[in-house]
């Protein structure tokens, strides 16, 4: 079965850029998308088609995807931005999570 | 604005079946444009992805749990239903459904989950 896999956590300095990566055999090859998760809250969807945001979601959060890895990538990281994140594709009619980064700000 | 909602019981005995309900308002289940889904994500975890389907022909499932998942649909009361057999502690979790949206681009399928609900915890203990 295809395989996400994510670093357990990531830290920044406010006012910061944060890359949050996503590796997987040839991902190039999916569309990823990113989704952001606070406490006690349901996932919030923040990027689509590996580059895509949905109204709503800030300018400063963007997406890339090359080779075997996706980033995420939070400029000017603000302190709200703390949370976890997940990077999702689909492959071969399932979907597949990834492990989920915690960001921290501070 | 669409709004899924997760309802069932909060505690289930091991070996029982763990039965939940999505309410879906706002829209249709029926669209020809989505799939809906549900997701589990056990205390402290991760998400994972327990199935898929589009209101016409066979869910998808994740391969670990397919032996023990059924999702059915009501198109009548556009709401769609998760049943686990056989549920252990492993299953203890925040169970969310949502819609996966999504289309091939490039040939290239792109498909995420742009709704969620609040999500219900189920516990499995006796």
């Amino acid at each position: 079965s295809y395989e996400l896999t994510q670093p357990p956590s990531v830290s920044v300095s406010p006012g910061q850029t944060a890359s949050i990566t996503c590796s997987g055999d040839k991902l190039e090859n999916q569309y990823t998308c990113w989704y952001q998760q606070k406490p006690g809250q349901s996932p919030i969807l923040v990027i689509y088609q590996d580059t895509k945001r949905p109204s709503g979601i800030p300018e400063r959060f963007s997406g890339s995807n090359s080779g075997n890895t996706a980033t995420l990538t939070i400029s000017g990281t603000q302190t709200m931005d703390e949370a976890d994140y997940y990077c999702q594709a689909w492959d071969s009619s399932t979907v597949v999570f990834g492990g989920g980064t915690k960001l921290t700000v501070l | 604005q669409l709004q899924l909602q997760e309802s069932g019981p909060g505690l289930v005995k091991p070996s029982e079946t763990l039965s939940l309900t999505c309410i879906v308002s706002g829209g249709s289940i029926s669209s020809n444009n989505y799939f809906w889904g549900w997701i589990r994500q056990p205390p402290g975890k991760g998400l994972e992805w327990i199935g898929t389907f589009f209101y016409i022909g066979s869910p998808y499932y994740n391969p670990s749990l397919k032996s023990r998942v059924t999702i059915s649909v009501d198109t009548s009361k556009n709401q769609f239903s998760l049943k686990l057999t056989s549920a252990t502690a492993a299953d203890t979790a925040v169970y969310y459904c949502a819609r996966l949206d999504g289309l091939a681009v490039a040939g290239l399928p792109s498909y995420y989950f742009d709704y969620w609900g609040q999500g219900t915890l189920v516990t499995v203990s006796s």
